[in-house]
């Protein structure tokens, strides 16, 4: 079963705009951590945020943040003032409990207009 | 500034070659890891190494095997290359076993396999 799912394959947004990238999760661990990356044209993996499963409140890194809905099994990512560097694929993951191995979604595209 | 280095960005290969992706990481981290990424699915987790020459396999270890002789280096081996392996392939590295451990990236490997 899909462990992290991303809805929107494509998503655009005018630049100094804010967008909201969707991500739901699946798991019966009690203990879990979600992510998000960014990877643009260049290929390379940047870490973006970090949401804790027992962080009261939702993680923001500068025009990142992230919406933690527990009940609901969401972690969206949302970038306020969006800026035309922002354009690049996006993913969401998660690592259950002690495991090692991360579970990435099929990554939204983010494309921001000029 | 820490990095995982990738060794090849760009690789042509024919159906049957042995193929060797090198990945070597110079912080120190105790767990490697080997994704593929392809569109619309994400990345797969293909193998990783908590400790030198310890192994796991990841959900799709077929057709790949995986060598860490050393602490910073992290090798994933096509034994006879077929085309369904043409893909990228992203190399990433983490320091311990908690959630909260982020997973830094190489810049990846494109892989095409005629």
């Amino acid at each position: 079963a899909q462990k992290i799912t991303q809805t929107q394959p494509g998503m655009f947004v005018q630049e100094k705009e804010a967008v909201t990238l969707d991500c739901t999760y699946d798991t019966s661990d009690q203990s879990y951590g979600l992510f998000w990356y960014k990877q643009p044209s260049s290929g390379e993996m940047i870490f973006l945020i970090y949401q804790g499963s027992y962080d009261e409140q939702n993680a923001t890194e500068g025009r990142y943040s992230l919406n933690f809905q527990k009940a609901r099994k969401s972690a969206n990512l949302v970038i306020s003032a969006s800026q035309l560097g922002d354009s690049a694929m996006y993913f969401c993951a998660m690592r259950e409990g002690l495991d090692n191995d991360m579970r990435f979604g099929a990554g939204t595209r983010l494309t921001v207009k000029p | 500034d820490v990095k995982v280095t990738q060794s090849s960005r760009y690789l042509v290969k024919r159906t049957g070659e042995k193929v060797f992706l090198e990945c070597v990481q110079d912080m120190d981290h105790e767990n490697m890891f080997w994704y593929r990424q392809d569109p619309g699915l994400g990345l797969r987790l293909i193998y990783f190494s908590y400790d030198v020459k310890m192994k796991e396999k990841g959900d799709i270890p077929e057709g790949y095997s995986v060598s860490r002789e050393k602490k910073e280096r992290f090798s994933l081996i096509l034994e006879s290359a077929s085309t369904n392996q043409t893909s990228m392939y992203l190399c990433a590295s983490s320091l311990g076993l908690s959630g909260a451990n982020v997973l830094t990236f190489g810049a990846g490997s494109r892989l095409t396999v005629l």
